[in-house]
């Protein structure tokens, strides 16, 4: 199974703020097909995970472009500049790429 | 609007079977790959398996850690999923998410259902 490793385990930020969230695979996330199935994931307090990022750098619908997403390969990053209130909850990334589908442990998102 | 709405779940002993139901509405049902997603309290995310669309024949893949156990199956003229568990052990103890695939990522999921499985 590709193994997804998160860091940090949790961040604090004071509103208005950037923060970085890193999310390593234990293999490479290129498909046979070109594409690199990585994904974030935001799930706020008591509610189901909801799609931010999708194939590395794409915002899904609806999502800020205060998120953004970059990397390649093993390597991964998520942004999010000007933090508000609705952004906090736990982050997860998730690869698509091979099965089984694997998520990282997540990267819980705190206000300082 | 995309809904997708769990129910069935429950307190099960160990050893028992239940079988959970996703309703699906706001999308042609048949175009999409569907997959269950489960989440132990306080833990991370668990794909458990995918069923294909109609153009790929509604075919299957599951987690090892779910094969032979769970079955996943599809109703398409109610637009309902479903995920058949049979043999439920204490660690299959989350929240069962289903949730709409779309190009290798999650694009929709349900509010989740819980299944506790205790004597």
């Amino acid at each position: 199974d590709v193994v997804m490793t998160q860091t940090p385990v949790s961040l604090s930020v004071s509103l208005g703020g950037q923060v970085s969230i890193s999310c390593r695979s234990s293999q490479s996330l290129v498909h046979n097909n070109g594409n690199t199935y990585l994904s974030w994931y935001l799930q706020k307090p008591g509610q189901s995970p909801q799609l931010l990022i999708y194939k590395v750098s794409n915002r899904f619908s609806g999502i800020s472009d205060r998120f953004s997403g970059s990397g390649s390969g093993t390597d991964f990053t998520l942004k999010i500049s000007r933090v508000e209130p609705d952004d906090l909850g736990v982050y997860y990334c998730g690869q698509g790429t091979q099965y089984p589908y694997t998520f990282g442990a997540g990267t819980k998102l705190e206000l300082k | 609007e995309v809904k997708l709405l769990e129910s069935g779940g429950g307190l099960v002993q160990p050893g028992g079977s239940l079988r959970l139901s996703c309703a699906a509405s706001g999308f042609t049902f048949t175009d999409f790959y569907m997959s269950w997603i489960r989440q132990p309290p306080g833990k991370a995310p668990e794909w458990l398996g995918v069923i294909r669309n109609k153009a790929n024949g509604y075919t299957t893949e599951y987690n090892p850690s779910v094969k032979g156990r769970f079955t996943i199956s599809r109703d398409n003229t109610q637009n309902i999923l479903y995920l058949q568990m049979n043999t439920l052990r204490a660690e299959d103890t989350a929240i069962y998410y289903c949730a709409r695939l779309r190009g290798n990522y999650f694009d929709y999921w349900g509010q989740g259902v819980m299944v506790t499985v205790s004597s």
